[in-house]
């Protein structure tokens, strides 16, 4: 079975800086996606960003990108020119490529706070 | 717009008291899944549906049921709650193809007493 492990209950930067969030997975299937969801106040799941475990070249999108280290198992999610609106909970979440389930298997959670 | 909507958003109920959790989604999507959210433990899937009438268990099933009878709706039952099924409740649903994001509801916060 998949398990997804976020290592960082709580973390806070300051507005303007860089924050990097800690993701690793164990998994045997050779293709999968991985994903990083944000949960704001608000209890939304919202995706942030999404990775094909066959593309090499690591995902971007506008401020967020990720490190991606498939030998590794490892994930991380890194947020540059930290906002205010980016306080939220952040889950990171394994899909098989295939199997029929569509199950995302979450980690627990980090708590991002971004401070004035 | 394309949603997944989610009803009620909160309920607080009685042990024991059949409620049913109700979503529907308007993208005409195949696959339907339910997650329950806690503290501490991230989300884990309930109950999941492919297509219409055919459901399957996640990794939490107990004292939940599920019926997917129409592609857009996907009830979520529980037919005895008890107050260990207290948690915040997320639909989602998808095309069923691996590599569309799964889109979910707003949650349903529930309370058993």
């Amino acid at each position: 079975a998949q398990t997804v492990t976020q290592s960082q209950p709580e973390m806070s930067v300051q507005e303007a800086e860089t924050v990097t969030l800690s993701c690793t997975y164990d998994t045997s299937e050779s293709n999968y996606y991985l994903f990083w969801y944000k949960q704001p106040p608000s209890r939304q799941m919202i995706l942030v960003i999404r990775q094909e475990a066959y593309k090499q070249q690591n995902a971007t999108e506008n401020r967020f990108s990720v490190n991606f280290q498939k030998a590794a198992k490892s994930f991380s999610l890194k947020i540059s020119d930290s906002q205010l609106g980016d306080t939220a909970m952040y889950f990171c979440a394994f899909m098989k490529h295939k199997g029929g389930s569509e199950k995302l298997v979450f980690g627990k959670g980090t708590k991002l706070t971004v401070n004035p | 717009e394309a949603q997944v909507t989610q009803n009620p958003r909160y309920l607080i109920t009685v042990t024991g008291k059949k409620l049913t959790v109700t979503c529907s989604q308007n993208m005409n999507h195949e696959y339907m899944s339910w997650y329950r959210q806690d503290p501490g433990l991230g989300l884990r899937q309930i109950y999941y549906s492919m297509n219409v009438e055919v459901t399957d268990k996640g990794d939490v099933p107990e004292g939940y049921k599920v019926s997917r009878k129409e592609k857009r709706n996907f009830p979520l039952i529980l037919e005895s709650p008890s107050p260990n099924q207290t948690s915040l409740y997320f639909c989602a649903s998808s095309p069923g193809l691996s590599n569309q994001p799964q889109h979910f509801g707003d949650g349903t916060r529930l309370s058993i007493l």
